[in-house]
């Protein structure tokens, strides 16, 4: 299994606060993705990094923001949760730019908003 | 095949049989193939995956099918054990590893 590590695994909180999940990769990878996952829907995708404090948006990135201080941690926070951010939020890394490659996962976050 | 809507389609086979799973792909651009399979509760695990510039491509006990005619993906497994219940799905690449994702197939293996 590709050595990536998502925390927490599992998270309960109230509309209004702020969340912050982290991705933590052993590989040295250079890329970086983070994805949500919701019935009827395929991973789509929020945010990805490309190297240290590069980073750019995904197709559903309205209400996230991210962060890539060190080549291991890749960070996605939600600066005031919302209902609709309830979702399980996946990380993925990749070695290569050619998109040739598979994206490797974590195992997942589950992200509750009440 | 992927589904579009809450409620995944679902494949039954007895332990043994080969499974077929089906995906279409929606770019026509797209060069890239994957297919992943995924137990509740972990992460996508990657399976298997294929350039547009193959048509079929043999794993361990997994064969792809590409038929970019039709944008049809097909993803083969033989002997079909019970550990390989899951769900699985395709995604296309297009662009810089900017995958696009299916919703997934359940298959539900009986011993």
């Amino acid at each position: 299994d590709a050595g990536i590590t998502q925390s927490p695994r599992h998270k309960v909180t109230e509309t209004g606060t702020p969340v912050t999940l982290r991705c933590h990769q052993t590989e040295n990878h250079r890329y970086m993705y983070w994805y949500r996952q919701d019935p009827g829907h395929g991973l789509r995708l929020i945010h990805y990094s490309y190297g240290v404090k590069d980073t750019d948006k995904g197709e559903v990135s309205d209400g996230y923001s991210v962060s890539r201080s060190k080549t291991e941690d890749f960070l996605l926070t939600l600066e005031s949760a919302t209902s609709s951010q309830t979702s399980v939020y996946f990380c993925a890394i990749s070695a290569l730019r050619d998109s040739n490659q598979p994206q490797h996962f974590g195992d997942g976050t589950r992200l509750s908003i009440l | 095949g992927e589904s579009v809507g809450l409620h995944l389609p679902t494949l039954s086979v007895q332990e043994g049989d080969n499974s077929i799973i089906n995906c279409a792909y929606s770019n026509s651009a797209s060069d890239y193939f994957i297919w992943y399979k995924q137990e509740s509760g972990k992460g996508p695990q990657f399976i298997i995956d294929i350039r547009s510039n193959m048509d079929k491509r043999q794993g361990q006990r997994v064969t792809v099918l590409l038929n970019k005619t039709v944008k049809h993906l097909s993803l083969q497994i033989a002997a079909t054990q019970p550990g390989d219940s899951a769900v699985y799905f395709c995604a296309e690449g297009r662009g810089f590893q900017k995958l696009v994702f299916g919703t997934g197939t359940r298959l539900l293996v009986s011993p």
